[in-house]
């Protein structure tokens, strides 16, 4: 079975803060993809990254830095120097590579960047 | 192209009463599916669709049916509406089916039994 646990219910940071939003999964596929998503306050779901099993490469997009280690099955993400608009619900999801399409979603961090 | 469109975007309803929500796409995809968001249980997976004329169940499939006549809709049908099926309902696509790429979702519906 799949799982995805996102740990922080919520947190709560204070604007120019670093803030790192937890995520851990498990799987019996070797091969398998983890995804971020983020969802404002507006409600739509919005792709942040994708990462496969096999490359465990860390990346950054501007702000937004991923360290995927499969070593402890953790795929966090970190915001630096947060701001207001960073404020939205984070999910991390787990795909197996097993023929299933399925998206296996954690129950999500609410993240508040306060002023 | 417009992407994941979903109809309608609220509604109510009466317990016992049924209702089709909408979910289109004008990508070609493949892939399509139903999740159910609650708060504090992230997204759940209700039914889902590899092709039309192929659908398969989720993880909350009961209380719902779903049929894939063609590749750019999947309707998700309430049969008898009851308020534990409170929620927001989002549709998503990818394709290929079988590939890595992420799920394009839909704006949600958010819908209310009473």
């Amino acid at each position: 079975a799949q799982k995805v646990t996102q740990a922080q219910t919520e947190i709560s940071v204070v604007e120019k803060e670093d803030v790192t939003l937890d995520c851990v999964y498990e799987t019996r596929d070797t091969t398998y993809y983890l995804f971020w998503y983020k969802q404002p306050p507006s409600g739509e779901l919005v792709f942040l990254i994708r990462r496969n099993s096999f490359d465990e490469q860390n990346e950054i997009s501007g702000r937004y830095s991923w360290n995927f280690q499969k070593s402890t099955s953790s795929f966090n993400f970190t915001i630096t120097a947060s701001q207001v608009v960073d404020s939205a619900v984070y999910f991390c999801a787990l795909r197996g590579k097993g023929g299933s399409e399925k998206l296996v979603f954690g129950k999500g961090t609410k993240l508040t960047v306060n002023p | 192209n417009a992407g994941v469109t979903q109809t309608p975007k609220f509604q109510v309803l009466k317990t016992g009463q049924s209702m089709t929500l909408q979910c289109a796409q004008d990508m070609n995809h493949e892939y399509m599916s139903w999740y159910r968001q609650d708060p504090g249980m992230g997204l759940r997976l209700i039914h889902y669709s590899v092709g039309a004329g192929i659908t398969d169940q989720g993880e909350v499939p009961n209380g719902y049916n779903v049929s894939r006549s063609t590749t750019e809709d999947f309707p998700l049908r309430l049969l008898s509406a009851a308020p534990s099926q409170t929620s927001v309902y989002f549709c998503a696509s990818s394709s290929p089916a079988g590939s890595i790429y992420e799920q394009y979702f839909g704006p949600g519906t958010r819908l209310t039994v009473t």
